[in-house]
Order: C-alpha cells, then sequence, then structure tokens
C-alpha cells in the first residue's frame, strides 16, 4: 500500500534560518503529493501542492520539487519566522479505479521557531 | 466562506458505550472524508463519500463504526460500543469535487477520550 515518511520531531531552529523537512513516499503509480500544515489552535490547511513529476509548489515562502527518481518531496523555505512553528505533514493522493482519492499522511513533524 | 463545522469539540465517554460525531461541510462540496487521528500520528482516513453515496471505506472498522450523509450534505460518524484505542481527533474534510490535487478543507475535529 501507498504510505508517506517524513522526518521526525521536533525540529528547533532560530528566526532567518534555512529549514528542510524531508519527506519520502511509497506508491505504486503516479500519485499528487502535498504538504499540509496544522498551526496552534487551527485545523490542518493546505500549504502546498505538486501533481506531477518536477513539479515545483510553493507558498508563503515554501517550496518543494516532486522528485519522481528519489520518490522525495522535501519541504524547504530559505528563512523561517517565529509565525512558522507549526505541526507539517507530507501527504499522497492516488485514486483508484472506484474514484478514492483520500490522502495518506505522514506522522508529521513538530517545527518549532525561536526567536 | 464558512467553513467545515464539526461537533462536539471534546467528548469523554466509558469503554462500551456509544457516540456520535456530526460534520457539515462547505456549502456546494459533493466529497466528504472521515480522518481519525491519534496522538503522535498522522490522520488515516476512515471513509470518503462523493454526495451521499460511499466511495471508498476500505479502513473502516466496520464492526463498530458507521458513517452515512443523508441528502449528501451533513454527515454523522458513530462508534459503537467504543474501545480504549479509538481515543483520538476524528477529523472531517470536504472538496468541491473529486479529482488528484483538489484541496482538502479540514474542521477543527473532535478530540474523543475512552475511558
Amino acid at each position: 500500500g501507498n504510505s508517506v515518511t517524513q522526518m521526525e520531531g521536533p525540529v528547533t531552529l532560530s528566526e532567518e534560518a534555512f529549514l528542510t523537512i524531508n519527506c519520502t513516499y511509497t506508491a505504486t503509480g503516479y500519485p499528487s503529493l502535498f504538504w499540509y500544515v496544522q498551526y496552534p489552535g487551527e485545523g490542518l490547511q493546505l500549504l502546498l501542492k505538486a501533481t506531477k513529476a518536477d513539479d515545483k509548489g510553493s507558498n508563503k515562502g515554501f517550496e518543494a520539487t516532486y522528485r519522481k527518481e528519489t520518490t522525495s518531496f522535501h519541504l524547504e523555505k530559505g528563512s523561517v519566522q517565529v509565525s512558522d512553528s507549526a505541526v507539517y505533514f507530507c501527504a499522497l493522493s492516488e485514486r483508484s479505479g472506484g474514484g478514492a482519492d483520500g490522502l495518506t499522511f505522514g506522522k508529521g513533524t513538530h517545527l518549532i521557531i525561536q526567536p | 466562506e464558512a467553513g467545515v463545522a464539526q461537533s462536539p469539540r471534546y467528548k469523554i465517554i466509558e469503554k462500551r458505550q456509544s457516540v456520535a460525531f456530526w460534520c457539515n461541510p462547505i456549502s456546494g462540496h459533493a466529497t466528504l472524508y472521515w480522518y481519525q487521528q491519534i496522538l503522535g500520528q498522522g490522520p488515516k482516513l476512515l471513509i470518503q463519500f462523493q454526495n451521499n453515496g460511499v466511495v471508498d471505506d476500505s479502513q473502516l472498522p466496520k464492526d463498530r463504526f458507521s458513517a452515512e450523509r443523508l441528502k449528501g450534505v451533513d454527515s454523522t460518524l458513530k462508534i459503537q460500543p467504543a474501545k480504549l484505542e479509538d481515543s483520538a481527533v476524528y477529523l472531517c474534510a470536504s472538496s468541491p469535487q473529486q479529482g488528484l490535487g483538489s484541496p482538502l478543507h479540514f474542521g477543527n475535529g473532535t478530540r474523543l477520550t475512552v475511558t
């Protein structure tokens, strides 16, 4: 079956540091890839996505590139802010013949940014 | 637009009791999902509806869990009887259409504690 593996947390960085959160996946076909974020006290929300190989998703200064050859979708940001503190989830979606396209999530990475 | 509404926010029950959760998706969203998120893990898909039909319930423990989406709008998820391992946050999400890359909109979830 499909699976997503992401780096364990918590990850603690100083403000303005460079961020990488690693994510690799296993899928039978050609999935779409996502990063979702959960800020304290809020629901999960989509951060960025990529639907085919070599696509780059970007939003709020975050980027991730769909790498089919390494089955990876690492999340990066050049200069993090305290407001980026949250839990980040890597996820994939692969449609089955019956139309099912539910997300498969990784375990989440808790990011803490210190001023 | 109003977000995905879930109730109750919190529920505490004893094992072997029953419990029900309610979800009102974003108006016009045809696809609705229920996820279970156990502490420290990523959300796991329980069931996917397209309008009022079930698309995927392969991961729903059907001996104790049931869900319905009458009239293709609101949905309820029921657990009967509950077990200790059902303690988790139950998330509802909706999407305007099926399709890879369609963003999911999540509610804030119902936190269930089974004692």
